[in-house]
């Protein structure tokens, strides 16, 4: 079967730096995609990763590795608005999303 | 980039009606689109897929007569809730792809029936 494991709940300092890790395993791979998606909100894309190794934007950076069936979103200098549910997902060999549970991130003062 | 739009963005509805809501692509053709349900503290649940023209997939568990999905042009997608009972009360959302990758995501519909 199908399936992403994600972190249920993580919680971290303002200003500091953490990383929320994905693993998968899937009936193919055609790209990886974390979304942030705040409370009665719909998700909002943050990155796509298809190809090995870390994608920076900003703030936040994205890797993965294939072999592995692993990724990674860090995201450094936190901010309180950073406080979201943070969605890995893979598309899969039919090029649909196969989606985690999510990862609620908390953000203290 | 790439917007989806949905309306309504909040509906409250008397138990047995039905409730219309839409999807549109505003700058690009979405061959694909997607309608998803998400109950409070879960993730992302996929309804169905519709490809422009043609009949809407559904799956496992989705009742196709309850939940009916029209996919008239490549920039318009429509999802009724037919006799809606409160435990259809959810956030709707759908998303609409351009190509075999980015899904874009509409901002999602507030249904709850009373």
């Amino acid at each position: 079967g199908q399936n992403i494991d994600q972190p249920t709940e993580m919680t971290a300092t303002e200003g500091a730096i953490v990383q929320i890790n994905c693993t998968y395993q899937t009936s193919g791979f055609n790209g990886l995609f974390w979304y942030q998606q705040h409370a009665g909100e719909a998700p909002t894309f943050l990155s796509y990763n298809v190809l090995d190794g870390l994608e920076e934007k900003g703030r936040f950076s994205s890797f993965l590795s294939r072999s592995k069936g692993y990724s990674y979103l860090l995201l450094k200098e936190l901010q309180m608005k950073d406080s979201a549910s943070y969605l890995c997902a893979v598309l899969d060999s039919n090029y649909q999303l196969i989606w985690g549970a999510g990862t609620k991130l908390i953000i203290k003062p | 980039g790439a917007v989806v739009s949905q309306h309504p963005s909040r509906v409250i509805c008397k138990s047995g009606t039905s409730v219309k809501i839409e999807c549109r692509s505003l700058d690009f053709q979405a061959t694909t689109m997607f309608w998803y349900r998400q109950f409070p503290k879960q993730s992302l649940m996929l309804m169905a897929t519709s490809n422009e023209g043609s009949k809407a997939t559904y799956e496992q568990g989705v009742e196709k007569d309850k939940f009916l999905i029209n996919h008239a042009s490549l920039t318009l997608s429509t999802l009724t809730v037919t006799s809606a009972h409160p435990e259809d009360s959810s956030f709707y959302i759908c998303s609409a792809r351009d190509g075999d990758t980015e899904q874009y995501f509409g901002p999602g519909t507030r249904l709850t029936v009373t």
